[in-house]
């Protein structure tokens, strides 16, 4: 079966600019989560989705990110006026669970370059 | 704060001999989850194995196993007869609740 997809697999914005990143995960799973990877780091927990309700957004960093799964499926996070320190990997993530102990399975992540 | 600590950035490990990656901790709950996650160079990452916090016993998978120690917060891991495949980022992470939390990450690199 299909694993998690995520696109553009890169994306170069100008700064100010508007972006939408999409994650398709894997039919049936329950939970996403999306993440933010700058080089050299680990993941940082951004949001988390339990079907469509957005249970947790507290490490959205500030009011320009926002993500939305409105059919309890596919999930895009949007950054708007995007700005340098914008620059990382975002990585989604499903699992069929909602309790933590459900393994997660993510996608590859898109690259966002902000110049 | 939650924290996760990995202090190795880079490990290297001859083909076919053990190495531990080593991670520690910071949480108040009693009741959570730790992870040790595989991240190849293609970027996507893989979960390898996982320990429930309330289980005394260390979690083992194949070649893969854990040392537990939940009074010191330490969770490492063991990589036995290493191969070359085996060579990517290691990320150990927890969660409690929904948020998950990573370390920085060990790069293991696998000599022939």
């Amino acid at each position: 079966g299909a694993g998690v997809s995520q696109s553009p697999r890169y994306k170069v914005a100008k700064r100010g600019q508007d972006v939408a990143l999409r994650c398709d995960p894997i039919s049936g799973h329950v939970s996403l989560f999306w993440y933010q990877q700058a080089l050299g780091q680990g993941p940082e927990f951004l949001t988390y989705f339990q079907n469509e309700a957005q249970l947790d957004k507290s490490g959205l960093p500030s009011d320009r990110f926002f993500a939305e799964r409105p059919e309890g499926s596919v999930s895009t996070l949007k950054i708007q006026r995007t700005q340098q320190e914008d620059s990382a990997v975002y990585l989604c993530a499903s699992s069929p669970g909602w309790e933590g102990r459900w393994e997660q399975y993510f996608g590859p992540g898109t690259r966002l370059t902000v110049t | 704060a939650q924290t996760v600590t990995q202090s190795q950035p880079e490990m290297s490990v001859q083909e076919a001999e053990t190495v531990t990656l080593s991670c520690t901790y910071d949480t108040s709950e009693s009741d959570y989850y730790l992870f040790w996650y595989k991240q190849p160079p293609s970027r996507q990452m893989i979960l390898v194995i996982r320990q429930e916090a309330y289980k005394q016993q260390n979690a083992t998978e194949n070649r893969f196993s854990v040392n537990f120690q939940k009074a010191a917060k330490s969770f490492s891991l063991k990589i036995s007869d290493s191969q070359l495949g085996d060579a990517a980022m290691y990320f150990c992470a927890h969660n409690t609740g929904n948020q998950f939390y990573f370390g920085t990450g060990t790069s293991l690199t696998v000599i022939p």
